[in-house]
């Protein structure tokens, strides 16, 4: 049971370069969320996902994208990288749908450079 | 707005002291409050929860308090060791937005042995 597994671990883009950041769990859970986590700013919801086929934004969207084809996976795209998105991304899951009432699963994060 | 603010922002305290960490939220419907703690290089993980109708919840050397009518909760960490230095962070649910659950700026505590 691996829980929640990011890759890559560390990825340096050039501006205006596009990537996607992957991220899979092996706990059949339906909730799944991206973080961003920058110095004094705590982690901000990118999007999430209540189940497969099913995605919606969070607090600071613009400038990715998700999909959710699977119960497990939920990769993060990033369409044209900006040093703005420098950070470190973090992928949760949780058992339960609302997942404002339930612990949150999270992975090792993908530390992103943009240069 | 939706908001969760958390201080301070860096605590250090003496192995064996205690240590308190506080948060305020904004949205009375506030119904899940999480704490999670951040070791170096991993991401957070769940230490302790508290649900609105529970004023108090402990786990051996962890506790949690909410007082609903003031919007804060608290964490603390009696006979703090080495091992309890990390960030941690606090977060509180918004029922009226589906999905959110918004974190604190996160607290770095550092044991000093």
């Amino acid at each position: 049971n691996a829980g929640v597994t990011q890759t890559p671990k560390f990825q340096v883009l050039k501006t205006g370069q596009s990537m996607t950041l992957q991220c899979a769990q092996d706990m059949n859970h339906e909730y799944m969320s991206w973080y961003r986590q920058d110095p004094g700013m705590g982690l901000r919801l990118i999007h999430y996902s209540v189940g497969a086929g099913i995605t919606d934004q969070g607090e600071v969207p613009n400038g990715y994208n998700v999909s959710r084809s699977t119960t497990e996976d939920f990769p993060l795209r990033l369409l044209s990288a900006a040093p703005s998105q420098t950070s470190v991304y973090f992928c949760a899951s949780s058992y339960d749908s609302r997942s404002y009432n339930s612990p949150l699963h999270f992975g090792n994060g993908t530390r992103l450079t943009v240069t | 707005g939706e908001n969760v603010e958390q201080h301070p922002s860096t605590l250090s305290v003496q192995e064996g002291d205690s240590a308190v960490i506080k948060c305020t939220y904004s949205d009375s419907a506030s119904n899940y409050f999480p704490w999670y703690k951040q070791e170096l290089g991993k991401g957070p993980q769940l230490i302790i929860d508290i649900r609105s109708n529970v004023g108090e919840k402990k786990d051996q050397r962890i506790a949690v308090t909410l007082n609903k009518t003031a919007k804060h909760f608290s964490l603390h960490i009696t006979e703090t060791q080495p091992e309890d230095s990390a960030v941690y962070f606090c977060a509180a649910s918004f029922p009226s937005n589906t999905g959110k659950l918004i974190f604190g700026q996160g607290t770095t505590l550092q044991v000093k042995p």
